[in-house]
């Protein structure tokens, strides 16, 4: 009963490092998507899936890359942070490509 | 102008009091999201509606797709319902729009 499994939940890392941000679900949902949230913008798609093997990207897309390798897991990997990228990420799946369960959230700070 | 607009930004009730957030869109769209934000961070969504109405408990939400708008009700509000409403809209391709967000304090 996990629903959807972000990890970490909080993370600092200095500018020029890399990292993955886990995420994984266990409903065999076919969709699921990134985001990131910052004060006064809302919610803002990063990159989504539709289904193992297949990505797109969302409205903010550069600096980040995915893999859809399995049904479960859909990490976000940042190549080299930058302090732009400091936010509050969000993984969400679903069914019909819409957005349903979201996980806690990854507070990560780039200093 | 925001494709997704929400009135209002903040909001503050006291326990019992009917409460109504609004949503309008600028976009044609498929299906619209109202999502809860508590102050955890985490992120619960309440209903996906595409016409008329929904209801779940104390909440409904309405959609009227020619006038672009949306509300969602709170019925006997109390204080746990305190949180951050999105409204997000799906209009095309595989992504929604959301919007900033209301912002409800309920006070006992």
């Amino acid at each position: 009963n996990a629903g959807v499994t972000q990890t970490p939940k909080f993370q600092v890392l200095k500018t020029g490092q890399s990292m993955t941000l886990q995420c994984a679900q266990d409903m065999n949902h076919e969709y699921m998507s990134w985001y990131r949230q910052d004060p006064g913008m809302g919610l803002r798609l990063i990159h989504y899936s539709v289904g193992a093997g297949i990505t797109d990207q969302g409205e903010v897309p550069n600096g980040y890359n995915v893999s859809r390798s399995t049904t479960e897991d859909f990490p976000l990997r940042l190549l080299s942070a930058a302090p732009s990228q400091t936010s509050v990420y969000f993984c969400a799946s679903g069914k019909d490509r819409q957005p349903q369960h979201f996980g806690d959230g990854t507070r990560l700070s780039i200093l | 102008k925001n494709e997704v607009e929400q009135s209002p930004q903040n909001l503050t009730a006291q326990e019992g009091e009917f409460i109504t957030i609004n949503c309008s869109y600028s976009v044609g769209i498929s299906a619209l999201h109202w999502l809860q934000q508590h102050p955890g961070g985490g992120i619960v969504s309440l209903f996906m509606l595409s016409s008329g109405k929904k209801k779940h408990g104390r909440l409904i939400a309405t959609i009227n797709i020619q006038e672009k708008h949306s509300s969602l009700h709170i019925t006997a509000s109390h204080p746990r319902d305190s949180a951050v409403y999105i409204c997000a809209v799906w209009a095309s391709g595989s992504r929604l729009t959301f919007g900033e967000g209301t912002q409800l304090t309920v006070n006992p």
